[in-house]
């Protein structure tokens, strides 16, 4: 079955502790995106990756790192986590680079930083 | 710069009546609009989008939308709602080219028995 797959679905730590959500596809896809979702403000860009080693800042990256060694992996890092970063995250891939194909999406990883 | 609004946060219909959930949109260019529902617990999907060609657009789950330039707007519709519709949806505009899409803020529906 093609789907994202995001872990952990759910995350309580404290602040500074640094954590990794992780996130793989299953589809050979080449494009790659981290979102966070806050109520009233949808869907935020965090990072995207066009492919293996190419990585880029999306709208609202400060506090985050990403990397892209292999293709179907994108896992997100905070390194020090901070209480304005409890968000919904959200991990998608699309075949390719451009808005033409479906963006597919994760479950989630809902986390909390207390 | 790109942009999507969607003015209803929150929609409450009774099971068997229409619907039509709005967005606005603001892009300088021609856009590609996207309709995504978010069931409780999962990830988005995608229900419909809009590139060129007919305005009138269908999508699954009997969904479809309406692409209208002079109004720049792309609302969703929906003759007969049924309880599982109940979820969040967004809109969203992008370009060709782009690496990203812009999402709206999001109108969750709630379906009345």
């Amino acid at each position: 079955e093609a789907q994202v797959t995001q872990n952990p679905r759910y995350l309580i730590t404290v602040t500074g502790k640094k954590l990794t959500v992780t996130c793989s596809q299953n589809m050979n896809h080449e494009y790659m995106s981290w979102y966070r979702q806050d109520p009233g403000l949808g869907l935020r860009q965090i990072y995207y990756s066009m492919n293996v080693e190419v990585t880029d800042k999306g709208d609202v990256p400060e506090g985050y790192k990403v990397s892209r060694k292999e293709k179907r992996n994108f896992p997100l890092i905070l390194e020090s986590p901070s209480p304005n970063q409890t968000s919904l995250y959200f991990c998608a891939s699309r075949l390719g680079y451009g808005n033409t194909g479906e963006l597919f999406f994760g479950e989630g990883s809902r986390l909390t930083v207390l | 710069a790109q942009s999507v609004t969607q003015p209803d946060i929150h929609i409450t219909v009774s099971e068997g009546a229409s619907l039509e959930l709005r967005c606005n949109y603001s892009y300088g260019a021609t856009p590609y609009l996207f309709w995504y529902v978010q069931s409780p617990g999962q990830g988005l999907q995608l229900l419909l989008k809009y590139f060129s060609g007919d305005t009138l657009v269908q999508g699954i789950k009997g969904f479809e939308a309406e692409f209208k330039r002079s109004q720049s707007s792309f609302n969703l519709r929906k003759p007969s709602v049924h309880w599982s519709d109940a979820a969040e949806y967004f809109c969203a505009v992008g370009a060709r080219a782009d690496n990203d899409m812009r999402f709206g803020a999001g109108t969750r529906l709630t379906v009345k028995p």
